[in-house]
């Protein structure tokens, strides 16, 4: 069985300031990790993703995500938020062996305070 | 263009009534998906399926079931067995589990 950890329920952060969210998983077997973001009353859109290769992922505006096996984690960071990047943000790992069950995270609501 | 096509985007329910949401995909994916969101959970997974016509219990399926009679739509049932229904749910298709895309949600409301 694999689980996400997102030990921030709620980050605020002023514009313009760096920000990072975290998420931790668990996981018997070799995994994809994602980032995806939530507007109000919208669908999930994927942030970016690590399916193998290069441990630093980023998407096209400005996030960025480390993969890092030894300490099972996939945090998520951006040098200088804005206020369009008030939204909810959500890891999630999936199986690649064969179980393509996606397993999210309780999610991180990201504020940008003016 | 392609994506998921999620219906209603609203819709209540009365005490002891089944309604059915219905969720549709044209990116040719073999994988669906259900989840629930409520406040502060994330998405819990309620169904899913890999392939027609075998789908596949999540964490809490209790209360709902599923079809997947074709490739393309996977309608998740809310039954009146399912004692709090009132949620957003969310429907997803993956192509072997690299990338998810979702549709924009049904809001289900108990009146």
């Amino acid at each position: 069985a694999q689980s996400v950890t997102q030990l921030d329920s709620q980050v605020p952060v002023f514009e313009e300031a760096p920000v990072e969210l975290r998420c931790n998983y668990s996981s018997s077997v070799s995994v994809y990790l994602f980032w995806y973001v939530q507007y109000p009353n919208q669908g999930l859109q994927l942030l970016l993703k690590y399916l193998s290769g290069s441990t630093l992922v980023e998407s096209i505006n400005g996030f960025e995500a480390e993969f890092n096996k030894s300490q099972t984690s996939f945090h998520l960071r951006k040098p200088s938020v804005h206020i369009s990047d008030t939204a909810e943000y959500f890891c999630a790992v999936s199986d690649f062996f064969g179980n393509e069950k996606l397993t999210f995270g309780t999610g991180t609501r990201l504020t940008i305070i003016p | 263009d392609g994506g998921i096509t999620q219906s209603p985007k609203y819709l209540f329910r009365k005490e002891g009534q089944n309604v059915t949401l219905s969720c549709e995909q044209n990116l040719n994916h073999d994988a669906m998906y259900w989840y629930r969101q409520d406040p502060g959970q994330g998405l819990r997974l309620i169904y899913y399926s890999q392939i027609v016509n075998d789908f596949q219990k999540g964490d809490i399926a209790e209360g709902y079931s599923v079809s997947r009679e074709k490739k393309e739509s996977f309608p998740l049932t809310v039954t009146s067995a399912q004692k709090n229904p009132t949620a957003f749910y969310l429907c997803a298709s993956t192509i072997r589990g690299t990338e998810a895309f979702f549709g924009q949600g049904t809001r289900l409301t108990v009146v």
